[in-house]
């Protein structure tokens, strides 16, 4: 199957401050991307979906101010937390599809602390 | 709201089929009916997806019922491996193929 990475596997971080998780199609190129959070013992919630050259359509109830979501490139979506607190702390995980299939790849996750 | 029920956790013998039931009655006439599981802190794995037939992979079988509302992932012979979360989903709003995660089946399979 098609192979998305993300970076980094793991980060921490302090209160307050910003962090940018990378999300990249490896061989193939997505015009949209979606990204998760997952708290533990939990389901995967959707946050946003990403839209290459456009802008991030966000989930009812998830700030677009503090999750910030560029898709530059058809190979590339970032999200950043911004001002990250501790209660922001999850598992992120981004997933892709080609254009010609209907299923979603996922990515490995990337696991955010913040203190 | 997710589109899926599912228990939210089965047994299975070593060996033994697992089948695991999904329910998705509001399913429309267009939308798939994808299987993921997902091993502790990583992403989903897919399974098999299926929109009417009964499919059949390498990993395992998805039998659909004929009105649609209900399927049933099967691992022919369960491992140990096997054991984690599974999740069945019903593609979201068609153009986006995003997807709603329900609260998935915990397997657990047996030695």
């Amino acid at each position: 199957g098609a192979v998305v990475s993300q970076h980094p596997s793991r980060v921490i971080c302090k209160s307050g401050t910003s962090v940018k998780i990378e999300c990249r199609s490896l061989d193939f190129q997505a015009t949209t991307m979606f990204w998760y959070r997952q708290f533990p013992k939990k389901s995967l919630m959707l946050m946003a979906t990403s839209n290459e050259g456009s802008k991030a359509t966000y989930e009812q109830g998830v700030e677009k101010d503090k999750f910030l979501i560029n898709h530059a490139s058809l190979t590339l979506s970032t999200l950043t937390v911004t001002s990250a607190h501790p209660e922001d702390s999850s598992f992120y995980i981004c997933s892709a599809g080609r254009e010609s299939e209907d299923t979603q790849y996922f990515g490995p996750g990337t696991r955010l602390t913040v203190l | 709201d997710a589109k899926t029920t599912q228990p939210t956790s089965m047994d299975c013998a070593e060996g033994r089929a697992a089948n695991l039931p999904c329910n998705h009655s509001t399913i429309s006439g267009n939308e798939y009916v994808y299987w993921y599981r997902q091993i502790h802190s990583q992403g989903p794995q897919y399974i098999i997806h299926g929109l009417k037939n009964n499919e059949t992979n390498e990993m395992a079988s998805l039998i659909i019922t004929e009105d649609r509302k209900s399927s049933t992932l099967i691992l022919p012979h369960a491992t140990l491996r096997d054991t984690t979360v599974y999740y069945c989903i019903v593609r979201g709003t068609s153009g986006t193929y995003k997807y709603i995660f329900g609260t998935g089946t915990r397997l657990k399979v047996l030695a």
